[in-house]
This record gives structure tokens, sequence and C-alpha cells, in this order.
């Protein structure tokens, strides 16, 4: 069973922090995405990366970085955390390659920003 | 660009009545279409996907979907529903080789006893 872990299903944190969030998967897949989670938006790309140290802005990357140093592991960094940051973000995996790539979720993080 | 139009928020149906979830789908090239379901608290579960051969696609929990090109359409389907289908359904169309998706807003689906 393919599993994708995120470090925390709640985090609070005050304005200004800098805000990590961790996710780990163990199918040695090669594509990783970091998703931000809005009532009525849907699902949006934050950053893509589909290697390790490589990485590609997805729709809504402004605020926010990345981070791949290992295959498995692919953190989203928030420099400097704001409310309008508040949201649940999802992490996902696939293999790489031509096709229809299934993605695979995590359970989700729900950031609050005070 | 891509993009994927889910028009109905929210959809409430009776337990054993049947569902249709509308998804219209914007792309250039011949889509990978897919059908994901959110349970409350919970991530995304792929429950079907489309990529080529025959449109009618059969997926997990019942469901199946519809591709219709001339329509630009994946509408999902299940004959009967049950109470534990009550989830957020999000149609995504696959991008970049289908290395990357772009969702649809999603539908909130509310099943009545």
């Amino acid at each position: 069973d393919v599993k994708v872990t995120q470090s925390s299903r709640y985090l609070v944190k005050r304005t200004g922090e800098k805000v990590f969030l961790e996710c780990v998967q163990d199918m040695d897949h090669e594509n990783m995405f970091w998703y931000r989670q809005d009532p009525g938006l849907g699902l949006r790309l934050i950053y893509f990366s589909y290697d390790v140290k490589m990485k590609e802005k997805g729709d809504i990357p402004e605020g926010y970085s990345v981070s791949r140093e290992k295959k498995e592991r692919f953190s989203l960094i928030l420099e400097s955390a704001s409310t309008n940051q508040t949201s649940m973000y999802l992490c996902a995996s696939s293999s790489f390659g031509q096709g229809a790539k299934e993605q695979y979720f995590g359970p989700g993080t729900r950031l609050t920003v005070t | 660009a891509q993009s994927v139009t889910q028009p109905d928020i929210h959809i409430t149906v009776s337990e054993g009545a049947s569902l249709e979830l509308r998804c219209n789908y914007s792309y250039g090239a011949t889509p990978y279409l897919f059908w994901y379901v959110q349970s409350p608290g919970q991530g995304l579960q792929l429950l079907l996907k489309y990529f080529s051969g025959d449109t009618l696609v059969q997926g997990i929990k019942g469901f199946e979907a519809e591709f219709k090109r001339s329509q630009s359409s994946f509408n999902l389907r299940k004959p009967s529903v049950h109470w534990s289908d009550a989830a957020e359904y999000f149609c995504a169309v696959g991008t970049g080789g289908g290395n990357k998706l772009t969702f649809g807003t999603g539908t909130q689906l509310k099943v009545e006893l």
C-alpha cells in the first residue's frame, strides 16, 4: 500500500513565524506535490518536484518555498506566515512518465495562522 | 490553458437514489481524466481514471464515469447511493504528460437517510 504521511494534522502558528510542513512517501515515487485546499476553490498546486533538488512552481507559489533533499521527503516552507495562508495543505506523490499517473495523497495538515 | 468545471457545488440525494456528478474539462489534447473522493478530515482517494479505450470506466465503490469527447465531459455516476458516499468529489484533468493534475472546485454530496 502506498503511504504518504504528513508531519502534523493540525498546526497553529503566529503571523511572521517560519513554518515547515513535512511530507514523506514510501513508494519511491519521483513526483511530489504540495497543494492548498480552500472551500470553493478546490485544490491549487503550490509546488511540484519531479526529482531530488528539482522543483517547479505551480499556480500559487507566492509566499512559499520547497525543499527536496531526499527522494522520499518533500518540505513546504512558509518563510513568514500570514493569516491568508490559513488553509488545508495536502501533499501527494506519483510515479514519473507518460500516461494517467495516479497521485496518492496524504491526510492533510490544517494550518491556522493567528 | 487547461481547466475543469464542476457546476454543482452541493448535491443532496436520498439513500438508494441514483447519482450523477457533472464534470466538464477544457484541454487541447487527449485528456487524462480522474475522479477523486475526499471523506471528512481525510486526504483524497482515487475513484477511477480514464486515459484511452472504452469510454465507460468502472471504479471502486460501485462508481462509473463516461468520457464524452463531443461534450468535453466526464460525469460520475452511481446507480444507488449509500449513506457512506457522503463526501466531497473532485474531477481532475492530467497535464504535463499526465504528471500534473488540474482539479475542479469540487462537489459536496449529502445523502439523506
